[in-house]
């Protein structure tokens, strides 16, 4: 297993650009997750879903949109980038046990910088 | 809303020996989950201990292991015989039963010195 592999590693976007974060997961993991990491702090969720077709706010989710149209896939979607947006991103993929949600499991991460 | 605080933002260790990461956190819920994850300078999450609140056995995985405390909200954790791909960020998180975020504090920069 591959586990979840997230698209581009890294990328430099300028200011009002849009572009596509990328996340699959092949664990077939019902619920998946993005956080953002800004330096020196710990991660904060951004969107997060429960299964194919259902998705949810988390904690900061301004600038930010998402689908999920397969089970292995949840992208996250900036419209219009700004300085704000520059952060590390991570996909998260976690599964439905007989003791409720399990361990969240992360992607490699994608370092964006909006200049 | 729950927190979580890890007071130590820096600490350091020498090789082989013994060093414990401190952790609270602010909950009014009974059931919980508490996890320790390990960021190397790869940027990789890797998770390496978990706790379930309702279990008063202390969670063991090699060379780590975790005091729980439930009554203080404390969760610490130890790392025994510190080898050098120890080093890395490390970062105590919260997450109630019925939910599905997790809370992170923001983290302890650990170093081992060979």
């Amino acid at each position: 297993n591959a586990g979840v592999t997230q698209t581009p590693k890294f990328r430099i976007l300028k200011i009002g650009q849009s572009m596509t974060l990328q996340c699959t997961q092949d664990m077939n993991h019902n619920y998946m997750y993005w956080y953002r990491q800004d330096p020196g702090m710990g991660l904060k969720l951004i969107y997060y879903s429960v299964g194919a077709g259902i998705t949810d706010k988390g904690e900061v989710p301004n600038g930010y949109n998402v689908s999920r149209s397969t089970t292995e896939d949840f992208p996250l979607r900036l419209e219009l980038a700004a300085p704000s947006q520059t952060s590390v991103y991570f996909c998260a993929s976690s599964r439905l046990g007989t003791g409720g949600v399990e361990t969240q499991y992360f992607g490699p991460g994608t370092r964006l910088l909006v200049l | 809303a729950q927190t979580v605080t890890q007071s130590q933002p820096e600490m350091s260790v020498q090789e082989a020996e013994t060093v414990t990461l401190s952790c609270t956190y602010d909950t009014s819920e009974n059931n919980y989950y508490l996890f320790w994850y390990k960021q190397p300078p790869s940027r990789q999450m890797i998770l390496v201990i978990r706790q379930e609140a309702y279990k008063q056995q202390n969670a063991t995985e090699n060379r780590f292991s975790v005091n729980f405390q439930k009554a203080a909200k404390s969760f610490s954790l130890k790392i025994s015989d510190s080898q050098l791909g120890d080093t890395a960020m490390y970062f105590c998180a919260f997450m109630g039963a019925g939910s599905y975020q997790l809370t992170f504090g923001k983290g302890t920069k650990l170093s081992v010195i060979p």
